[in-house]
């Protein structure tokens, strides 16, 4: 199974704050890297697919970027909706699997 | 606006058969465009993909739980279901049901809530 770390595991940051996570995967997978954002109760929501690509209706203060192992989410400005879990999806081989997660919360 | 719903039993009695059902709506199941998928997170834990279901009856498991798990969909009520069998306290877990693009980039971009399963007697 391929395994994808995450870092950090929390982060505390500022409304207007610039935020990064970095997802790394034990072996290349090319652009297959999927992001999600999750709240307590509610359903999580697909932000970022194939490493960049921006899903629909998704604010463009979020981007991602890089490809084989190493890929990352930004924030631009932290919004106060903005503060959940973010995952990683490897979507080049089943088992799909999932990084960790990152909490953000505010400072 | 594509939806789905997860129902089921919130508690399972160790040994047995956990079955959860997903409805969909705002979309059909039938659409050949995509998968239906069942994702677990067990509490403190992360996310781990079960298995996927396609219109055709086709279906496809983790083989971590192949054995146990089986996954249907039925295309008259826009609905999936997911059977995990053999249950133990390690299957307590939120459960969630997801529509994957079959466009060969595999993004989970329509989730359930989730229900949460605990297994205990």
């Amino acid at each position: 199974d391929i395994q994808l770390t995450q870092s950090p595991s929390s982060l505390s940051a500022f409304v207007g704050g610039r935020v990064s996570i970095t997802c790394r995967a034990s072996q290349s997978i090319a652009n297959f890297v999927n992001w999600y954002q999750h709240k307590p109760g509610k359903a999580p929501k697909l932000l970022i697919y194939t490493a960049s690509v921006l899903q629909s209706g998704v604010p463009s203060r979020f981007s991602g970027s890089g490809s084989g192992t190493d890929f990352t989410l930004s924030i631009s400005s932290l919004q106060p909706d903005d503060f959940a879990t973010y995952y990683c999806q490897q979507s080049q081989s089943i088992p799909f699997t999932f990084g960790p997660g990152t909490r953000v919360d505010t400072k | 606006q594509v939806q789905l719903q997860e129902s089921g039993p919130g508690l399972v009695k160790p040994s047995e058969t956990l079955t959860l059902t997903c409805t969909v709506s705002g979309g059909s199941i039938s659409d050949s465009a995509y998968y239906w998928d069942w994702i677990r997170q067990p509490p403190g834990k992360g996310l781990e993909w079960i298995g996927s279901g396609y219109y055709t009856g086709n279906t496809y498991s983790n083989p971590s739980l192949k054995s146990r798990v089986s996954i249907s969909v039925d295309l008259s009520k826009d609905q999936f279901s997911l059977k995990v069998m053999s249950v133990t306290a390690a299957d307590t877990a939120m459960y969630f049901c997801a529509r994957r693009s079959r466009d060969g980039y595999n993004h989970f971009d329509f989730w359930g809530q989730g229900t949460l399963v605990t297994v205990s007697s």
